[in-house]
């Protein structure tokens, strides 16, 4: 049974850095074609993909927010990190980590975190 | 701007049957498999079709999925009024290397 699951500061100022884990089970980010990715929501709008790393570490960015997200993964722990550089608050959204296999989808998702960002 | 796009808003009465399309382009619909996620009020997307036409396991068969050309389209028979959440399609768009989302659509179930 696949879960993920989301952590990280609920608030954080305009110009700080985000730093969000996602820990998960069920699956290994060794195995073959396994992935994990990050999609954001602001409130009431829709769905914003922001990064994938996969099983062999290929890494991939939103375009539009690649100079400020990092990627990596801690196969041992079973978690991936995304950071966010110079956060602001239009950067206000719920994140999500969802589980990625070999094709096009996401087939399982955290709960999702809120994040605020507010001086 | 979202680079798929969807109508914002659909809805119809119980037990009958409803679309959503989601239209794109050859760089992403046109070249790549479309999903379509569920979320109901207040909780995490759902995966509901992936590969254009596929049902994970435990999605009923009231939903399906298809896609031709550079649009796919989702749809929903027998409607229920616990189906009324917002709907995203996603595909990869391959000319943007990036993951990309519909707007969403909203369906009311009346």
């Amino acid at each position: 049974q696949i879960t993920l699951k989301e952590s990280g500061p609920t608030l954080v100022k305009p110009t700080q850095t985000l730093t969000l884990t996602c820990t998960f089970s069920g699956f290994s980010l060794s195995t073959s074609g396994v992935g994990v990715g990050w999609i954001r929501q602001p409130p009431g709008k829709a769905l914003e993909w922001l990064a994938l790393i996969y099983w062999n570490d290929d890494k991939r960015y939103s375009p539009s927010l690649k100079s400020r997200l990092t990627i990596t993964k801690d196969t041992s722990k079973n978690q991936v990190v995304l950071t966010m550089t110079n956060m602001d608050p239009v950067d206000t959204a719920t994140y999500y980590c969802a589980h990625r296999q070999a094709s096009y989808y996401f087939d399982y998702w955290g709960q999702g975190t809120l994040v605020t960002v507010s001086s | 701007q979202s680079v798929l796009t969807q109508p914002p808003s659909v809805s119809a009465a119980p037990g009958q049957k409803v679309t959503i399309s989601c239209s794109g382009s050859s760089s992403n619909i046109g070249n790549n498999y479309v999903s379509w996620y569920q979320q109901l009020p207040g909780t995490a997307p759902k995966l509901l079709i992936y590969d254009n036409n596929k049902r994970p396991s435990g999605i009923p068969d009231r939903f399906s999925g298809s896609k031709s050309g550079t649009s796919a389209t989702l749809g929903i028979t027998g409607l229920q009024t616990g189906d009324e959440a917002d709907y995203y399609c996603g595909t990869w768009d391959s000319s943007l290397s990036a993951e990309v989302f519909g707007g969403g659509t909203k369906l009311t179930v009346l």
